[in-house]
Parts: structure tokens; sequence; C-alpha cells
């Protein structure tokens, strides 16, 4: 089955520079989450998306933004990168709009970025 | 706020026993999905089960059971024979209900099962 795929899968940055995460949903999920987890820790809630809209906000920075496009994958932006933003971030998706299962977020692999 | 609480950080057991993972959970919503991750060292984050708040029945499937205590706040996870590829992190998560999903998870569970 398909999954939930994310890229680029690393990515090494100095402070100050920006960087744009991808993130493509499983087929025929129209939410996507995103999440931050840094070393040691547990997943962050960041943001997330429901038909092209953002639907809800956690602990982003203002230094990030993020969206989602008419074919349901989405991007995050992160601008003025710190070493603190140095994390592994998670994309997942879920049907959404009533369908069973909504509840459910599927995972994908992880951007693992490296400011330094 | 809702909050997940994961007790023990760490647990080794040999290949073969039994373990059982704690969660217990804090929440003010009446509908809430209770869900368990596993992160193996490769880093991905695996579904594993979902249970929802409506709904305690108790249920095994293969190695893993879970039972679900509305009454003590509590979610606990057990895998049974326990196998070396099972060592991961395991995390604990909760959503709430309504059209707001997001997860909040556990500070998770180490487990490393020795051969």
């Amino acid at each position: 089955a398909a999954g939930v795929i994310q890229s680029p899968r690393h990515l090494i940055k100095e402070k100050r520079e920006t960087a744009t995460l991808k993130c493509y949903p499983i087929p025929r999920h129209d939410t996507v989450y995103w999440y931050q987890q840094g070393p040691g820790q547990d997943p962050q809630f960041l943001i997330s998306f429901y038909e092209k809209m953002q639907s809800d906000k956690g602990s982003i920075p203002d230094r990030f933004s993020a969206q989602q496009f008419s074919d349901y994958h989405s991007e995050l932006n992160m601008s003025s990168l710190e070493l603190g933003d140095s994390a592994l971030y998670f994309c997942a998706s879920s049907p959404g709009g009533g369908t069973p299962g909504q509840e459910t977020q599927y995972f994908g692999p992880g951007t693992r970025l490296l400011v330094l | 706020a809702q909050k997940v609480t994961q007790a023990q950080t760490e647990i080794s057991v040999v290949e073969k026993e039994d373990v059982t993972l704690d969660c217990v959970y804090e929440t003010r919503d009446t509908t809430y999905y209770l869900f368990w991750y596993k992160q193996p060292p490769s880093g991905e984050l695996v579904f594993l089960i979902r249970r929802n708040s409506f709904d305690e029945q108790n249920e095994i499937s293969g190695r893993y059971s879970w039972n679900f205590q509305k009454s003590t706040s509590s979610f606990n996870f057990t895998i049974t024979a326990s196998q070396v590829v099972d060592s991961a992190v395991y995390f604990c998560a909760l959503s709430g209900g309504g059209s707001n999903y997001k997860l909040t998870f556990g500070k998770g569970t180490l487990l490393t099962v020795n051969p």
C-alpha cells in the first residue's frame, strides 16, 4: 500500500538559511499534519491542513510557514534557521471529512534536518 | 489540556518474555482516541493500534494486546513473546474528538529485547 512520502530525507543547512520540506499524503487522504521531534524527545504538533485550509496550529515558530496545495501535498517552509531547529520533521496524513478512520494518522519516514 | 504520561522510560527484557508498556492520560474531552506508535532505530513512526473512548473492549491482535480502562485513565499495551525486532521506542498518544485530531504524545518508552 502507498505510504506518506517526504522529501528530502536528510537536509543540512547553515544558520540563517531557509529550508523547504515536502510531504505527499497517502492517496485520497485530504488531511496533513506536521510534527517536530527533537533528539530524544516526543513528536510535537506544528500545524495541520484539511482540504487545503489550515485546520489547527500548534507550537510552530513564526519563522515557519506551511501550506497545502490543490493536489493535497504540503510544504513546510522554514526561514532564518537556528541551531535549535535541528530535528526530525514528520508529516502524517489521514482521511478527513467524516471518513471512517479519520482519527488515525499515518506518518511518513521523516526529514532529518541538521542546522550547522 | 491533554496530557499523556509514560512512567517507564526504559524497559529491558529477554526474548520470549511478555512485556507491558504503561500509559496514563488526561483529557477533558468526552470523546477521544488513544494510540500506540512504534519508532524503531531507523526513525519512522509506525501506527500500531487505536482505541476509541466509547469502546472499552480490550482486544488481542497477534502478539499485541491492549487494556483500556477509562476508570483509571489507562491504556496499557502488551507484547507477548517479545522478539528482538520489537526493540524500539513506543509512544502512547491521545487525540480529541470533534474536528481536531492532533496528537499529544507521551515521552516514550525505550524497549530493548535481548536475545
